[in-house]
């Protein structure tokens, strides 16, 4: 099974609707995280959360919000979603304690395309 | 903030070495990473520097100068299979990864 795991895989929605990603984790991770993905480009963090109760904006925020329901759930929202909101998005967790260098694990992606 | 440079493309043989480039530019340093990811697929972790120097991992390694801001990695005996996007990454001080653009390596028998 795998240990982070996102929902929907693939999503097709119209402008203006709320869409909601989820992502699940069995590793046991405080931290986690969103990203987004344009063709040819990096990885831009949209939110991260290092325990249940901390959540910080990351360097693309506007127009997402993110709900941190547990140590193992972290979902990502679109309010109302535009055609520039189009990408591949990934969810993320690490630990102080992680891997061997605190490094990310991530989830499978959730590819979003906004008509 | 951080400023992070690597090459948009690279092309090599099988069998051959291929050095792929990273520099940045960062207002705090708490390692960097590289991450390699296949067309599609979520990236996977590779390799970690936090102090100068090389860390070797079979056919992968990894070099790190913090006064240069200047890493890069190094893959031998390249297989096709190795025909992937790499991601550089560097951590700060928040403990937060900004990530590199990624370069995209195309192995060619």
């Amino acid at each position: 099974d795998a240990d982070v795991t996102q929902t929907p895989r693939n999503r097709i929605t119209k402008t203006g609707k709320r869409i909601m990603l989820e992502c699940s984790q069995t590793k046991g991770h405080d931290r986690m995280y969103w990203y987004r993905q344009d063709p040819g480009l990096g990885l831009q963090l949209i939110y991260y959360s290092f325990d249940v109760k901390d959540i910080n904006k990351g360097e693309i925020s506007d127009g997402y919000s993110v709900s941190r329901q547990a140590q193992a759930k972290f979902s990502l929202s679109l309010e109302s979603a535009i055609p520039n909101q189009t990408a591949l998005y990934f969810c993320a967790t690490s630990d102080l304690a992680s891997g061997d260098h605190n490094e990310q694990f991530f989830g499978p992606g959730t590819r979003l395309t906004v008509l | 903030g951080q400023n992070i440079d690597q090459p948009t493309e690279m092309t090599a043989t099988e069998g051959a070495i291929v050095q792929i480039n990273c520099t940045y530019q960062t207002s705090g340093f708490n390692g960097l990473f590289w991450y390699q990811q296949h067309a599609g697929e979520a990236p996977t972790f590779l390799s970690y520097n936090v102090l100068d120097g090389l860390e070797e991992k079979g056919r992968f390694s990894s070099f790190l100068s913090r006064s240069k801001g200047y890493s890069y990695l190094l893959l031998k005996e390249l297989q096709m299979k190795d025909s992937a996007s790499y991601l550089c990454a560097v951590r700060g001080n928040a403990g937060k990864s900004t990530f590199g653009d990624g370069t995209t390596l195309t192995v060619k028998p």
